[in-house]
């Protein structure tokens, strides 16, 4: 499979916790990306993260790539109620294929 | 500048009845992927278009559904008959450039609904 796996299906905790979602693939990658779909929305992309980055920023998100171990980790600081939503993980490699979306985890912020 | 259009937002027909949902590209962008969304079998991937040409339908589910793009700022998903089990969240998402590796950009999704 083409698609990333994202780890685990579900998270639910407290405003102000941090999140800390995984994706695994299997296939060798150019970039992973990382979207966030909130209820009933279209997907909408948060970082992208080159292969031969480990870790990268982007306000309260924090993102690390092992291409050795073709794992990511999407970390989530200081959760919000509105951080509430599915979040994708998206391995994208080279020319001739197409980036392709897994289950995805759901998290849920409560107040 | 304006993201993805899509409409309509929602969609109630009845079985039996020809359903079309339009897309509008992001301006520039050469690449366009419909997706479907429900809970039981999450975003599925029908089709993607680059440079206005079909590139993979294998994700079609059945000769009921047919996609077209005519030029680079317009596509149209089309599903002749529809039935219930179509009911789904259709999105329509734009890339530019044709690799795997290209950020897609997504809209709002057209709710269809059909009795």
């Amino acid at each position: 499979s083409q698609q990333g796996e994202e780890d685990p299906q579900a998270l639910s905790i407290q405003e102000g916790e941090n999140a800390t979602m995984n994706c695994s693939y299997k296939t060798s990658i150019n970039n992973l990306q990382w979207y966030r779909q909130n209820s009933g929305r279209g997907l909408v992309h948060l970082i992208l993260i080159r292969s031969n980055e480990r870790e990268k920023h982007s306000g309260r998100l924090r993102v690390t790539l092992d291409t050795s171990k073709k794992s990511s980790s999407l970390l989530i600081t200081a959760s919000r109620a509105a951080d509430t939503a599915s979040y994708f993980c998206a391995p994208g490699r080279p020319s001739g294929s197409r980036l392709t979306f897994g289950e995805g985890t759901q998290l849920t912020v409560n107040p | 500048d304006a993201g993805v259009i899509q409409s309509p937002r929602h969609e109630v027909t009845e079985m039996g009845q020809e359903v079309t949902l339009r897309c509008k590209p992001i301006s520039g962008h050469n690449s366009l992927f419909w997706y479907r969304q429900t809970m039981m079998r999450g975003l599925e991937l029908l089709i993607y278009f680059n440079n206005n040409v079909p590139i993979d339908d294998s994700g079609m589910p059945e000769d009921r559904f047919s996609a077209k793009m005519p030029n680079a700022s317009f596509s149209t998903l089309k599903i002749q008959p529809s039935e219930p089990r179509d009911s789904a969240v259709y999105f329509c998402a734009s890339s530019f450039g044709g690799g795997g590796e290209d950020t897609q950009y997504f809209g709002p999704g057209t709710r269809l609904t059909v009795l």
